[in-house]
């Protein structure tokens, strides 16, 4: 069974400041996925890679293979981003992802 | 543009009693998971279905039962509520396997008293 590590697990931060938050997992997988959720409790799906990196707005994603690592970054941050950012993991199979336990971020305007 | 959508939304059940959470997709997509969100922990997986007529087990599986009699709904059910399922209940779909993006439902925030 994958483990999912997230960190940091809360993170309070300052409007415009750049955020990374780092996820590591312990067996290949054949893709991560990084995942939003709001205070309302809905989840939203933000990027799925593989490899490299993946960027959508002031939103980019990377991965490292090799070292099993994930990094999920924010640029000029807003209190709109305010929100839990969950990492998954996928095999490849049909059974679904593993999870972590997600990250708490506040930003303060 | 409905995509994933669980009823209902919030249900308070004593020990026991049974119910059966509903959750209806309208993207075509083969694959549909049951998931519970604890506090302090990720999400689990519960059951999921591969496509119509199938089902199987997740990681926490005991106590729940599932059906996908249609490609677009897959029901879960609680036969025997029990306080351990006090959690809030995701569903979610993908096109095919777990390497595509999961589409999720709201949740439905179940307590059981």
């Amino acid at each position: 069974k994958n483990e999912v590590e997230q960190s940091p697990q809360n993170l309070t931060a300052q409007e415009g400041e750049f955020i990374t938050i780092n996820c590591s997992y312990s067996v290949g997988i054949s893709a991560l996925h990084w995942l939003q959720q709001h205070p309302g409790g809905g989840i939203v799906s933000l990027f799925m890679l593989s490899s490299g990196k993946k960027k959508h707005g002031r939103l980019i994603a990377t991965i490292n293979i090799q070292e099993k690592h994930s990094s999920l970054h924010i640029t000029a941050s807003h209190p709109r981003d305010s929100a839990v950012y969950i990492c998954a993991v996928s095999g490849g199979g049909a059974d679904g992802l593993t999870f972590g336990k997600g990250t708490h971020l506040i930003i303060q305007p | 543009n409905a995509g994933v959508t669980q009823t209902p939304k919030f249900r308070v059940l004593k020990t026991g009693q049974s119910m059966t959470l509903l959750c209806a997709q309208d993207m075509n997509h083969e694959y549909m998971y049951w998931y519970r969100q604890d506090p302090g922990m990720g999400l689990r997986l519960i059951h999921y279905s591969v496509g119509e007529g199938t089902t199987a087990k997740g990681e926490v599986p005991d106590g729940y039962n599932v059906s996908r009699l249609k490609k677009q709904n897959f029901l879960l059910g609680l036969e025997s509520a029990a306080p351990s399922q006090t959690s809030v209940y995701f569903c979610a779909s993908s096109y095919s396997n777990s390497h595509q993006p999961q589409h999720f439902g709201d949740g439905t925030r179940l307590s059981i008293l």
